[in-house]
């Protein structure tokens, strides 16, 4: 059982450029979401999906995009890569009702912006 | 708002010591708590939870009680392991809005010594 997979699991880009942090799950599990840690500063949310079709902004959106059309699939695209993206970022999910389940985390994608 | 609140790291500890993390939250409403656990390179993953006042959440000899009335739920084992040394985070999730709201602590950096 795979669980939620991450990839690339590092990135290196220049100030400006475009990508796609790529996550999958296998657990049918309706919520998904992204998160960025920073030292000193815990886990932010970045946007989050309930379900195919449904996304809505988390705590610190600006800057990346995110689209939900299958179960499985939540990429998180960053449109022009600045330095303060330089972080370590996790998708994780859980099922729904979500109030008492826990995250499934994927094992991060380390991105450096120059 | 909710908050989060753990004891600054790192801490460091011998093998077979005990082991004491607080926490402590603010939230509205009546949330659910959780312990996370980070070991280096990989993801955060559930250590354990409590989802009511009183509960007491336990695993791998780590135990948690939910205190409603000092708001805390604080992270205990009897004698560490070299192999628990990792990051620990407190979280806690409510149900605002109808989705997953969770508000995690900054982490506490745990290392056990031979």
């Amino acid at each position: 059982n795979a669980g939620v997979t991450q990839t690339p699991k590092f990135q290196v880009l220049k100030t400006g450029q475009s990508m796609t942090l790529q996550c999958a799950q296998d657990m049918n599990h309706e919520y998904m979401s992204w998160y960025r840690q920073d030292p000193g500063m815990g886990l932010r949310l970045i946007h989050y999906s309930v379900g195919a079709g449904i996304t809505d902004q988390g705590e610190v959106p600006n800057g990346y995009n995110v689209s939900r059309s299958t179960t499985e699939d939540f990429p998180l695209r960053l449109l022009s890569a600045a330095p303060s993206q330089t972080s370590v970022y996790f998708c994780a999910s859980s099922e729904v009702p979500t109030y008492n389940s826990p995250l499934h985390f994927g094992n991060g994608t380390r991105l450096t912006v120059t | 708002g909710n908050s989060v609140t753990q004891m600054e790291g790192p801490v460091t500890l011998s093998e077979e010591a005990f082991l004491t993390i607080n926490c402590t939250y603010t939230a509205t409403g009546y949330p659910s708590l959780f312990w996370y656990v980070q070991y280096p390179g990989e993801g955060l993953q559930l250590l354990l939870k409590a989802t009511k006042a009183d509960d007491k959440g336990s695993n791998k000899g780590f135990e948690a009680t939910y205190r409603k009335e000092t708001t805390s739920f604080h992270l205990e084992k009897g004698s560490v392991q070299v192999s628990d040394s990792a990051v620990y985070f407190c979280a806690l999730s409510d149900d605002s809005g109808g989705y997953q709201k969770v508000t995690f602590g900054t982490g506490t950096k745990l290392q056990v010594i031979p």
